[in-house]
């Protein structure tokens, strides 16, 4: 009964595809997140998500598109992958979104490497 | 938001105590000062949240100086499954985490 959980664990995959990546939560969080970690460990949020509506849209290229069918589940798509997408997407959700100081709580993480 | 500066990396050895400090000279009033820490391939994990003064609980103590420009994490005598990544970080009234560096702990055998 993982609390945040992401699919795939790894992706490998050519330059110029289209590939998705699936967070799940069963903590009945009201908000979910995407993080990039990139391979100097630095962990910067992409998109936040409140009861499925967009809060949070940092300057990501717009290749990469968050859906979120329901408030339990954001996924992330990135279109025409580019070598310098390769890094560790987590995904977080937290009760309400609504303050920098509640907990967010972190999937495992989806290791993506563009070849 | 308020930037944060903590120390690259930290050595340790088991059994020791090891305080992290790290400065947040720009806090606000509202903002609240936490702590996460990251194994290896996984997602960073709360560990404690202060506002002033001591927080404790079962994992760490978190002392907060009464101008709240700095605080220090202490963890009481470490093992090496302590072996991590320990972020701190700043927040309030903004949704947004702003993750730093991060301080890398090694403790030895």
């Amino acid at each position: 009964d993982t609390a945040v959980s992401q699919t795939p664990k790894y992706l490998v995959t050519q330059m110029g595809n289209d590939k998705s990546i699936k967070c799940e939560q069963n903590l009945g969080h009201d908000t979910m997140y995407w993080y990039k970690q990139d391979s100097k460990k630095f962990l910067k949020i992409m998109f936040s998500y409140n009861n499925k509506e967009l809060i949070i849209n940092e300057t990501v290229p717009n290749r990469f598109s968050p859906k979120s069918p329901d408030k339990a589940h954001l996924n992330l798509h990135i279109n025409s992958l580019e070598l310098g997408d390769s890094a560790v997407y987590f995904c977080a959700s937290s009760p309400t979104g609504t303050s920098g100081s509640e907990t967010q709580y972190f999937g495992p993480g989806t290791r993506l490497l563009v070849l | 938001l308020a930037k944060t500066t903590q120390p690259i990396s930290m050595d340790s050895y088991e059994g020791q105590e090891v305080n992290i400090t790290c400065s947040h000279n720009n806090i606000a009033t509202n903002d609240y000062i936490t702590w996460y820490q990251q194994f290896p391939s996984q997602g960073p994990r709360f560990i404690i949240q202060g506002y002033k003064t001591k927080v404790t609980n079962e994992v760490a103590s978190l002392f907060i100086p009464a101008d709240r420009k700095s605080s220090t994490l202490s963890l009481p005598r470490v093992s090496l499954s302590d072996t991590a990544v320990y972020y701190c970080l700043v927040g309030g009234s903004e949704v947004k985490l702003i993750f730093g560096t991060g301080t890398r702990l090694q403790v030895f055998p």
